[in-house]
């Protein structure tokens, strides 16, 4: 257990609708990244967050928005889905910034858009 | 831009053989490196990680990986196979400034006969 939760674990909604994916660090961290994991383009950065601040994008779509709120807890909307985006989405957390410090994952949540 | 390969999408060996999963990666400056582990339906786990401390670092469950800068490589070895590694295997660089995103590789899957 990576002490990093994450809700719901799967999820499977129709295309054109909005989820939200939900994130909560592991205690004392303040860096949450998220990832998505696909069968074509494999483990992608999509957005970290610091203390509340975005702090680095990755390939994120701009259907797609995140924010990390004063509990350190993070969330990931997803919006007018497309059938492409089924994914795993990861979350990760990290003590600090530094690019020595290890990302802990966490379980993941299976989109499935149908 | 960082980018890594994994040589062999799949790999395959016998229980008590030698593991051997190639990585290289492709960056002006030696970033840092990862190797993590995901067991199916799990998050990804950390295997061990290069800071560029020691050339060979030891991980957990038995495994360790070389740096070798001359050959940009960063090899993941295990002496002796056992059925419960049987899982994925992903190696990421990390940038030593900027961003702080891991850039993964496009995973090896390791499968292990009795």
């Amino acid at each position: 257990d990576s002490g990093v939760t994450q809700t719901p674990k799967h999820l499977i909604t129709a295309t054109g609708q909005r989820v939200t994916l939900r994130c909560s660090p592991r205690s004392g961290d303040l860096s949450v990244y998220w990832y998505q994991q696909s069968l074509d383009q494999g483990l992608q950065f999509l957005i970290q967050y610091y203390n509340g601040e975005e702090r680095a994008k990755g390939n994120i779509l701009e259907r797609f928005s995140a924010q990390q709120f004063p509990d350190l807890h993070s969330e990931l909307n997803l919006s007018s889905l497309e059938l492409g985006d089924s994914a795993l989405y990861f979350c990760a957390s990290s003590v600090g910034q530094s690019p020595s410090y290890e990302q802990y994952f966490g379980p993941g949540t299976r989109l499935t858009v149908t | 831009a960082q980018s890594v390969t994994q040589l062999g999408s799949h790999v395959s060996v016998s229980e008590g053989a030698l593991v051997l999963l190639r990585c290289n990666y492709s960056s002006s400056v030696p970033p840092y490196l990862f190797w993590y582990v995901q067991y199916p339906n799990q998050g990804l786990q950390l295997l061990l990680k290069y800071t560029s401390a020691a050339t060979l670092v030891k991980g957990i469950n038995g495994f360790e990986a070389e740096f070798k800068k001359s050959e940009t490589s960063f090899h993941l070895t295990k002496p002796s196979a056992h059925m419960s590694d049987a899982a994925e295997y992903f190696c990421a660089v990390r940038p030593i400034q900027g961003a702080q995103k891991l850039v993964f590789g496009q995973g090896t899957r390791l499968t292990i006969n009795p």
